[in-house]
């Protein structure tokens, strides 16, 4: 069974300067694709990035990138420029690419914090 | 647009009680799934459904049940809730694989069992 882990329950970072999330996943698999999901206190869950497996290159959304080392199953999520508006849980989900069933496997989540 | 909406957002309800949580999409995604999200343990499946009809245990399906009669609708049944079933709960909906695939969740449902 696919597990994901997040090591960090809570990290802070000030506002305007750069955090990293840490997550590192375990799988048999080959291709798969990976996820961090935003949750702000209204409970959404907001995609923030995805990243595919079998691409070598780092995914980037504006200030959000990630540092995916698939040899070392890691994966962890860049925040540049932090604004007050990131403060939430940050989960790190899997999915394998089994072209059909598309079950996400979360880890259990990272409270940030941003302050002035 | 509406995406996945889930009905009621709050619910109290005493053990041994009964109800249904609605999720509705309009998306036209054959996916769908329920997950429930408890303190430090992230969210985790309960049921899912690969389309109209078709319906799967995920990790934790005990004291729930699904049914899939359309594919806008997929409702979670508590047919005799237990205080362990105290929890935020996400519906969720996608396309079927590929690289399309992105999960979209409702708003949540907090339910409190007494």
């Amino acid at each position: 069974a696919q597990t994901v882990t997040q090591s960090q329950p809570e990290m802070s970072v000030q506002e305007a300067e750069t955090v990293t999330l840490s997550c590192t996943y375990d799988t048999s698999e080959s291709d798969y694709y990976l996820f961090w999901y935003k949750q702000p206190p209204s409970r959404q869950m907001i995609l923030v990035i995805r990243q595919e497996a079998y691409k070598q290159q780092n995914a980037t959304e504006n200030r959000f990138s990630v540092n995916f080392q698939k040899a070392a199953k890691s994966f962890s999520l860049k925040i540049s420029d932090s604004q007050l508006g990131d403060a939430a849980m940050y989960f790190c989900a899997y999915r394998k690419n089994t072209g059909t069933a598309s079950k996400l496997t979360f880890g259990t989540g990272t409270r940030l914090q941003v302050t002035l | 647009n509406a995406g996945v909406t889930q009905t009621p957002k709050f619910q109290v309800l005493k053990t041994g009680q009964s109800m249904t949580l609605q999720c509705a999409q309009d998306m036209n995604h054959e996916y769908m799934s329920w997950y429930r999200q408890d303190p430090g343990m992230g969210l985790r499946l309960i049921h899912y459904s690969v389309g109209a009809g078709i319906t799967d245990q995920g990790e934790v399906p005990n004291g729930y049940n699904v049914s899939r009669s359309t594919t806008e609708d997929f409702p979670l049944r508590l047919l005799s809730a237990a205080p362990s079933q105290t929890s935020v709960y996400f519906c969720a909906s996608s396309n079927l694989g590929g690289a399309k695939n992105i999960q979209y969740f409702g708003a949540g449902t907090r339910l409190s069992v007494l």
